[in-house]
Order: structure tokens, then C-alpha cells, then sequence
């Protein structure tokens, strides 16, 4: 049973990067097309983008191109989220999970906060 | 600001039945199977219905989900006050390439 546990919580000023890791395990993340939804406080689901293992590409959502980079290290099953150029708004839970037969099983989520 | 739509509550009294609709196009919903998601405060969505109408493992059948079209709904029934959560529609969008949910639906069990 794949399981996804994800790294701890960010404190960041706007305009600072941060990267959140997903490790993967119960499965090969090579074998498996893993996304990024982020949920910002009190707010719904918002889908940033994922990789497909398929076709080897990933797609991300118009309103992160250009500020958001998904990258796999498949020798250690850790996917990253990396978002650049941090403002305000970027505020929000944001998970990672595999797309099997939909977005299932979840990690548990990371809170970053962008507060100057 | 979503691109499915779904009513922001819903409510009913314990052993009623409750359902949430969610509406979208003919490239979300209109193409694609429809997933349900159940949130409780501070927690991951997980998984409720798949592929439309196929509950997922662990999930009780007092939960069903069911499409027509460019909508979708999700029933409960024998409603219990551990049902108290957030609802989310979700499906793939064809023409944006991506996820897409709707904004979720509170549910409060009276």
C-alpha cells in the first residue's frame, strides 16, 4: 500500500523560496504519476500540477507556470514541489498525492506560511 | 474561482437522507469520472467515491455517488453525525490539462 509522508512545516518572507518533499513508499515513485494540491486556510482544493509516470510529463497548472518546479529523485522515491517568488496568498496546506484511480492515498500535508 | 460547483452547505438531522450536487462542462465532468473526497478539520482529503459511483475501501454504502451529464451528486443516507465534514467534487479537465474540484460543501449534521 503506497504511503506518502511529507516534510514539516515553512516559515518564509514573500518573495523567498520554499521546497516541500513527498516521500514515497509502499511503491516505486517511478512507477507511480504523483500531484500537488494546495488548500489555503478555511479555502477549497487547488490543483498546482503532477507528473504522469506514463509519459514521463509534467503539467502544471496556468496560474503556477513559471513559479512552481515538481521534480523526482527516483533513487530515494522523494518527489519535490519547489515555489518560487512567495507572496502572501501562497499561504496553505499543500499535499502531495498519487493519481491511481484519482487523487488517493494523500501525505499528510505542509503548512507554509509566508509572513514578513 | 472553481471550476465544478458545488453548494457551500448542506445539512440534515440524523437517518435523513442529504445530497450535493456538483455542476461542470463538457470537458470536465461531461468527459471524465467524477471522485468525492470527505476532509475533517486539519486533516488529508480521502477518498470516498470513485469513478463515479464505486465507493472506496472501507467506505460504508450509506455513501453513493452518481452522474448525468455535466453534473454530479453524492447522496448519504442513514446520515450520522460523524458524516460532519467537508465534501469535494473532483474530475479531469481536458481542456486544462489538469485536476479540478469543486469549492466544497460543509456538511452539518443537526
Amino acid at each position: 500500500q503506497v504511503q506518502l509522508v511529507q516534510s514539516g512545516a515553512e516559515v518564509k518572507k514573500p518573495g523567498a523560496s520554499v521546497k516541500v518533499s513527498c516521500k514515497v513508499s509502499g511503491n516505486s515513485l517511478s512507477e507511480i504519476s504523483l500531484h500537488w494540491v494546495r488548500q489555503a486556510p478555511g479555502k477549497g482544493l487547488e490543483w498546482m500540477g503532477g507528473h504522469d509516470f506514463e509519459d514521463g510529463e509534467t503539467t502544471y497548472a496556468q496560474k503556477f507556470q513559471g513559479r512552481v518546479t515538481m521534480t523526482e529523485d527516483t533513487s530515494t522515491d522523494t518527489a519535490y514541489m519547489e515555489l518560487n517568488s512567495l507572496r502572501f496568498e501562497d499561504t496553505a496546506m499543500y499535499f502531495c498525492a498519487v493519481d491511481l484511480i484519482g487523487l488517493d492515498p494523500w501525505g499528510q500535508g505542509t503548512l507554509v506560511t509566508v509572513s514578513s | 474561482q472553481f471550476v465544478l460547483t458545488q453548494p457551500p452547505s448542506a445539512s440534515g438531522t440524523p437517518g435523513q437522507r442529504v445530497t450535493i450536487s456538483c455542476s461542470g462542462s463538457s470537458s470536465d465532468i461531461g468527459s471524465n469520472y467524477v471522485y468525492w473526497y470527505q476532509q475533517f478539520p486539519g486533516a488529508a482529503p480521502q477518498l470516498l467515491i470513485y469513478r463515479g459511483n464505486e465507493r472506496s475501501s472501507g467506505v460504508p454504502d450509506r455513501f453513493s455517488g452518481s452522474k448525468s451529464g455535466t453534473s454530479a451528486s453524492l447522496a448519504i443516507s442513514g446520515l450520522r453525525s460523524e458524516d460532519e465534514a467537508d465534501y469535494y467534487c473532483a474530475t479531469w479537465d481536458d481542456s486544462l490539462n489538469g485536476w479540478v474540484f469543486g469549492g466544497g460543501t460543509k456538511l452539518t449534521v443537526l
